[in-house]
């Protein structure tokens, strides 16, 4: 079935510390994933993607991995700063284009 | 440049009328998707739609919901005969060429009371 999840529910950090952000897929047939960061009040932003035939991509600050073996993402932020504090989506992609979400982590950075 | 466009961002309703909530995707966008993000949620998929076409509405309710996506104009999803359970907020995502482009671009959302 279609089961994308997240471990924690909230993640606190002190701010210049890095982040590490997990989730868990089930559809081991999915080969496009995606992590949104959304603000309060805010539509989900795109931070980055990756494509099963990867294992590790980098962003500015961001790096996402994929463990196709356990069916596990993470999203890694260095250097944590206060802007960052939002909840973070992993999603994979549907073979009809449909985006399916997790719960959701809540990432509080501290001053 | 605009990004995906939607209105009204607040609309409350009482139980039993209906709510309109519209979706001007990016200039260059032919691809529309709905979501709902009930509070403390993740989003949830409701239906996928180019010009004209239905191509995904395996997440739509059964009843009372519909979607449209005319050549001219904004997708509209409406809602009829609204029920408290339909508070949530509602997201509207875009992107260039389905799923060959990936890339969806999420609208700001429209928040529903339902009183």
């Amino acid at each position: 079935g279609e089961n994308v999840g997240l471990h924690l529910p909230t993640l606190s950090v002190q701010e210049g510390d890095n982040s590490i952000i997990n989730c868990a897929y089930s559809n081991s047939a999915s080969d496009y994933f995606i992590w949104y960061k959304q603000e309060s009040g805010k539509g989900p932003q795109f931070i980055i993607d990756i494509r099963s035939n990867m294992d590790k991509r980098q962003g500015q600050r961001v790096t996402v991995l994929l463990n196709k073996t356990v069916k596990h993402l993470s999203l890694q932020i260095a250097a944590t700063q206060p802007g960052d504090s939002a909840v973070y989506f992993c999603a994979e992609m549907s073979n009809t284009g449909k985006l399916i979400f997790g719960q959701g982590t809540t990432l509080q950075v501290k001053p | 440049n605009a990004g995906v466009m939607q209105n009204p961002r607040h609309l409350v309703r009482r139980r039993g009328q209906e709510a309109r909530l519209r979706c001007s995707p990016m200039k260059g966008h032919s691809h529309v998707y709905w979501y709902r993000q009930l509070p403390e949620e993740g989003l949830k998929f409701m239906v996928y739609l180019q010009k004209e076409n239905i191509i995904d509405e395996s997440g739509m309710p059964k009843e009372r919901f519909s979607a449209e996506f005319p050549k001219e104009g904004p997708s509209i999803l409406r809602i009829q005969q609204v029920v408290r359970g339909d508070s949530a907020a509602y997201f509207c995502a875009s992107s260039q060429v389905g799923r060959i482009s990936y890339e969806q671009y999420f609208g700001p959302g429209t928040r529903l009371t339902v009183t």
